[in-house]
């Protein structure tokens, strides 16, 4: 089974701490994810990654740099955290195109909830 | 930006009753996929679907593919509550590079 992790499941930070939330995948996947999750809001795609040190902005970058320097691990960063980056944060994984025959089933953590106070 | 319209939003039943979640989209997807994510957790995979028309069931949810490959719908029989949860389709597109769009979602509560 695919084991995808995350370093917390509860976190509170205060304005303007520097966060990072780690994500670790068993499966040997290349490509990797960090959403956020709100209600009415759905999924928003933060960052992606399809190799080691290669990423590609989501739909809602700003506030965010992640880090890939191993396959396995996927790091989201708030450089500088606010209120409005309280919420449930879910990393997960994939196959490739190459080895996926194009249907990528994502496979996710438990989700880290922050709160910024 | 392609878009996944999810509905109902809200979905709160009695136990036995049936249902069906509808996903639709005016842009094509090569493949979708349907999650279900409890309280506190990350949603988990139930089933892909990949050729237009094409149904698949998983015990009492029934999944249904659109000849057309834009629209999609769950259907459940005799809901249970532990089918309670939030019920997410979410569909590839041909040059996604792996992302997904993500519906809004449907929290469905079945009560005993």
């Amino acid at each position: 089974d695919v084991k995808v992790t995350q370093s917390s499941r509860y976190l509170v930070k205060r304005t303007g701490e520097k966060v990072f939330l780690e994500c670790v995948q068993d499966m040997d996947h290349e490509n990797m994810f960090w959403y956020r999750q709100d209600p009415g809001l759905g999924l928003r795609l933060i960052y992606f990654s399809y190799d080691v040190k290669m990423k590609e902005k989501g739909d809602i970058p700003e506030g965010y740099s992640v880090s890939r320097e191993k396959k396995e691990r996927f790091s989201l960063i708030l450089e500088s955290a606010s209120t409005n980056q309280t919420s449930m944060y879910l990393c997960a994984s994939s196959l490739s195109l190459a080895t996926n025959l194009g249907t990528y089933e994502q496979y996710f953590g438990p989700g880290t909830r922050l709160t910024v106070t | 930006t392609q878009l996944l319209e999810q509905s109902p939003q809200f979905l709160s039943i009695q136990e036995g009753e049936n249902l069906t979640v509808y996903c639709n989209s005016s842009s094509v997807f090569s493949s979708l996929q349907w999650y279900r994510q409890e309280p506190g957790e990350g949603p988990v995979l139930l089933v892909t679907v990949v050729t237009g028309g094409e149904v698949k069931k998983l015990k009492r949810l029934t999944f249904q593919f659109g000849d057309a490959r834009k629209d999609s719908s769950l259907h459940i029989t005799a809901a249970q509550p532990g089918d309670t949860g939030l019920y997410l389709c979410a569909g590839v597109s041909g040059t996604s590079y792996g992302k997904l769009t993500f519906g809004q979602g449907t929290i469905l509560t079945v009560h005993p």
